[in-house]
């Protein structure tokens, strides 16, 4: 059981560049959720998926856009890549108590 | 204003000794609150859930939740070395299960032998 899987693991680009962070849950779980993390920042939610068919803005959306391909797919795409949106990317999937699950990260650099 | 914030740590306890974790949220509809360890390049992993006033214990963990005061705590007893991580508290707006689900910056423990 592989739980929320998320790829690229690493990724390096430069500034304008372009790309998308995959992720896929296997628990059946109806919401979903990318959050960025930076030193001393906690975690920051960038948007969430309540259900399929429905996105919604975190607290740091600008920059980027999402899509809920489906009910174990949600990705996370950075039309033009900036400096300011080097950090690390979890995916999460959560279940009917409320609890978050996470995938183990995307560590993004944009030079 | 921020709408969880966690005391900025950080925190550093003797093994042994009780850690105290304080995270204040500023939506008064809020029902669901959680707190999650986080090791180093790791994820976070939930520790605790808490959705009624009052204390929750689990072993040596307990959540304490005041909704009147708008704040949640964490209380680890006995701390050892391996409790150092970053503790993350999260706060589900609204009154649902599901939903926006924010975190706090987290706090720093560290327990020395």
């Amino acid at each position: 059981n592989a739980g929320v899987t998320q790829t690229p693991k690493f990724q390096v680009l430069k500034t304008g560049q372009s790309m998308t962070l995959q992720c896929a849950q296997d628990m059946n779980h109806n919401s979903m959720y990318w959050y960025r993390q930076d030193p001393g920042m906690g975690l920051r939610l960038i948007y969430y998926s309540a259900s399929e068919g429905t996105t919604d803005k975190g607290e740091v959306p600008n920059g980027y856009n999402v899509s809920r391909l489906n009910k174990r797919e949600f990705s996370l795409r950075l039309e033009s890549a900036a400096p300011s949106q080097t950090s690390v990317y979890f995916c999460a999937s959560r279940g009917g108590t409320g609890e978050l699950f996470f995938g183990e990260g995307s560590r993004l650099t944009v030079l | 204003q921020k709408e969880v914030e966690q005391n900025s740590g950080p925190l550093s306890v003797p093994e042994g000794a009780i850690a105290s974790l304080n995270c204040t949220y500023s939506d008064r509809g809020s029902q669901s609150f959680f707190w999650y360890r986080q090791y180093s390049g790791k994820s976070p992993e939930l520790i605790m859930s808490i959705y009624s006033n009052g204390d929750k214990e689990d072993g040596r963990f307990t959540a304490q939740l005041n909704k009147a005061s708008q704040y949640v705590s964490l209380l680890i007893r006995d701390s050892q070395p391996s409790d150092s991580a970053t503790y993350l508290c999260a706060v589900n707006w609204g009154g649902t299960s599901y939903g926006k689900l924010t975190f706090g910056q987290g706090t720093i423990l560290t327990v020395h032998p």
